[in-house]
């Protein structure tokens, strides 16, 4: 099982700055299979990065993805006060089970 | 549009079967190249992948659930289901479906998600 760990736990950025989350896996994640999410209170989870560096429909492009192999990095470039929420990352590897981060809460 | 609803008991009590149906509407279950999946989140937990099944009919599971779980569809409903056996409370959670890319293994249309507690 690929394990992905994400840090720090908890961000705290006040409006404009620029918010980085790491995660980070236990082996090789080919790029093709890595995705972050954003999840608000209540909400589902949203789709914001795919192929560990493209953004998904109608994302803003102060969202970005980078990485390869075990280290990939999400960054918001500039934090609008609707950013608070929790980001996770996820594989899709060659077998199951298909796994998430723990997750980074953001807090504006 | 592509839209994934969750329906199903909200309380199940320990040893029973847990069964959820996602109905989807925009979108055929049987033309891919997707998977349709269910992942679970405890409260004020991270998310877990249950398991899916593809456009042909086969499924994939979660080695630890695994024994407890089964994920059939539905074309004629453009539906697909979810069934974990022998429940626990530990198996209270918001349970989510999700379609996933084939190709690139990402969860881009979700449902709102059922929340299911365990409980006698």
């Amino acid at each position: 099982e690929i394990v992905l760990t994400q840090s720090p736990g908890t961000l705290s950025l006040s409006p404009g700055e620029r918010a980085n989350f790491s995660c980070r896996a236990s082996q090789s994640v080919y790029s093709r299979y890595l995705a972050w999410y954003q999840q608000k209170p209540g909400q589902a989870p949203r789709l914001l990065i795919y192929a560990a560096t493209s953004r998904a429909t109608g994302i803003p492009d102060r969202f970005s993805g980078s990485g390869f192999e075990t280290d990939f990095t999400l960054t918001i470039s500039s934090l609008e006060p609707e950013d608070s929420a929790v980001y996770y990352c996820q594989q899709f590897g060659d077998s199951p089970p298909y796994t998430f981060g723990q997750g980074t809460k953001l807090e504006i | 549009q592509v839209q994934l609803q969750e329906s199903g008991p909200g309380l199940v009590k320990p040893s029973q079967t847990l069964s959820l149906t996602c109905t989807v509407s925009g979108a055929s279950i049987s033309s891919g190249p997707y998977y349709w999946s269910w992942i679970r989140q405890p409260a004020g937990k991270g998310l877990e992948w249950i398991g899916h099944i593809y456009t042909s009919g086969n499924a994939n599971y979660n080695p630890s659930l695994k024994s407890r779980v089964t994920i059939l569809r539905d074309t004629s409903k453009n539906q697909f289901s979810l069934m974990l056996t022998s429940v626990t409370a530990a198996d209270t959670a918001v349970f989510y479906c999700a379609r996933i890319s084939y190709s690139y293994g990402y969860m881009d249309v979700w449902g709102k998600g059922t929340t299911v507690t365990v409980s006698s």
